[in-house]
């Protein structure tokens, strides 16, 4: 199974600033014949399911404020919140689908300084 | 509007089984796979298996093999999740999700399982 490790476990940023969080996979997701990372990255708000913010690594889902961002390739992915609003405040997971079990990481819980 | 529409909460013994449902609707049933992913408190998501609602096409994590089944009924484009010998560990929020050949686009409300004696 592939295992995806998000760092930091929590963090806590001023409105406005800048939040990153980074997750690394025990495997590439990247597929060769496509040149695509099978890389998501999901919202999750309390008592609320996930919701998809970016796929292939760096594509933003429907209606996903662009100040939302995402990158990396192979092993090693950004998420990366430009100006952070209240209404950011959540848990955010990384996924790959590059195969089965599809797995996710243990998240990261994102709060406002 | 896509809609993942799932049933109500349940309380089971250990021992017992589970039947959870996942209505889909706005969209073509039988052209997105339907995966399970269940969360127990503070844990990380967990990925429970795949059907593919064309072919019936099934395929589960290796932990639940043996102990869960999934279905379709294309007459009421709606997917079950069948979970047997249930144990307290088996306590989460149970979670459809579409997919079609990328990320889960789109998520069901959650099914609270809980098993207690």
């Amino acid at each position: 199974d592939i295992v995806m490790t998000q760092s930091p476990d929590s963090l806590a940023v001023s409105l406005g600033e800048r939040a990153t969080i980074n997750c690394k996979s025990s495997q590439s997701v990247l597929f060769s014949s496509n040149n695509k990372n099978y890389l998501a990255w999901y919202q999750q708000k309390p008592g609320q399911p996930p919701k998809l913010l970016i796929s292939w690594a760096s594509t933003r889902g429907s209606g996903v404020p662009d100040r939302f961002s995402g990158s990396g390739s192979e092993t090693d992915f950004t998420l990366t919140i430009s100006s952070l609003q209240a209404e950011d405040v959540a848990v955010y997971y990384c996924q790959q689908y590059y195969n089965t079990p599809r797995t996710f990481g243990q998240g990261t819980r994102l709060e406002v300084k | 509007q896509v809609q993942l529409v799932q049933s109500g909460a349940e309380v089971k013994k250990p021992g017992a089984s589970v039947k959870v449902s996942c209505k889909a609707s706005g969209y073509t049933f039988t052209s997105y796979y339907i995966h399970w992913v269940r969360q127990a408190p503070g844990q990380r998501l967990e990925w429970v298996g795949i059907i593919n609602p064309s072919d019936h096409y099934t395929n589960y994590a290796q932990k639940f093999q043996g102990r869960v089944t999934m279905t379709r009924d294309t007459s009421t484009s709606t997917v079950f999740m069948d979970l047997g010998s249930l144990t307290s560990e088996d306590t989460a929020v149970y979670y459809c999700a579409r997919e079609f050949g990328d990320a889960f686009d789109y998520w069901g409300q959650g099914t609270l399982v809980t098993v207690s004696s």
